[in-house]
């Protein structure tokens, strides 16, 4: 089993919409989790930590659910700049991370 | 701040040659990574070191790859000799001795092996 599972897409939304992706995690010791985005042919970017209260950064929110080993990031009122891979990141001990393999969204005019 | 910085960017190699991929990290990071990137099996960890030391080298294919941290500003991802299905983009990252601080990457290198 994978450490992190992700919805691979695509997911193609219209400008304005909302969209939210889930990620599951396997290691119940998972300390740390986070978002980050790629865009085609670049190198994966940080775009939020992933905090135990939930957390929001403008029009992106993400939160963490221990108990059913979850993370997931809402983006509200979509723009075309946001189409991009979105990666889900748990880490265990030792400040090694492990990605999800991406949820590709792209945003339609 | 430059950032982490690799070497190439872009590498097209002959089966069986010898292919050197460099990453020099950001000033002041303790943690160095080397990763894979697929479209089949997306990024995944080769090696990492803390404080120049290798940590976890689990993730290394085969003894056809080695790394290096010579110093805190230098590493190095060798593959020796090349094959066509280690095709693929070489992330290096680093990162402060915080596991929330998340990591920087570098551009990668996109090796081609024909």
């Amino acid at each position: 089993r994978k450490e992190v599972e992700q919805d691979p897409g695509p997911f193609n939304v219209p400008e304005g919409a909302t969209v939210a992706f889930n990620c599951t995690y396997s290691n119940s010791a998972s300390q740390s989790f986070f978002w980050y985005r790629q865009d085609c042919r670049k190198e994966p970017k940080l775009l939020m930590s992933v905090y135990s209260s939930g957390n929001e950064d403008g029009r992106f929110t993400a939160q963490l659910n221990r108990a059913s080993q979850y993370i997931s990031l809402l983006i509200r009122d979509s723009k075309l700049s946001d189409s991009a891979t979105y990666l889900c990141v748990a880490t265990k001990a030792g400040n090694q991370f492990y990605f999800g393999t991406g949820t590709s969204l792209t945003v339609i005019p | 701040d430059a950032g982490v910085i690799q070497s190439p960017r872009h590498e097209v190699t002959e089966m069986g040659q010898e292919v050197t991929l460099r990453c020099k990290p950001i000033s002041g990071h303790d943690y160095l990574f080397w990763y894979r990137q697929t479209m089949m099996r997306g990024l995944e960890l080769l090696i990492y070191f803390n404080n120049n030391v290798p940590i976890d080298d689990s993730g290394m294919p085969e003894d056809r790859f080695s790394a290096k941290m010579p110093n805190a500003s230098f590493s190095t991802l060798k593959i020796q000799p090349s094959e066509p299905r280690d095709s693929a983009v070489y992330f290096c990252a680093s990162s402060i001795d915080r596991v929330a601080s998340g990591y920087t990457f570098g551009s990668g290198t996109r090796l081609t092996v024909v």
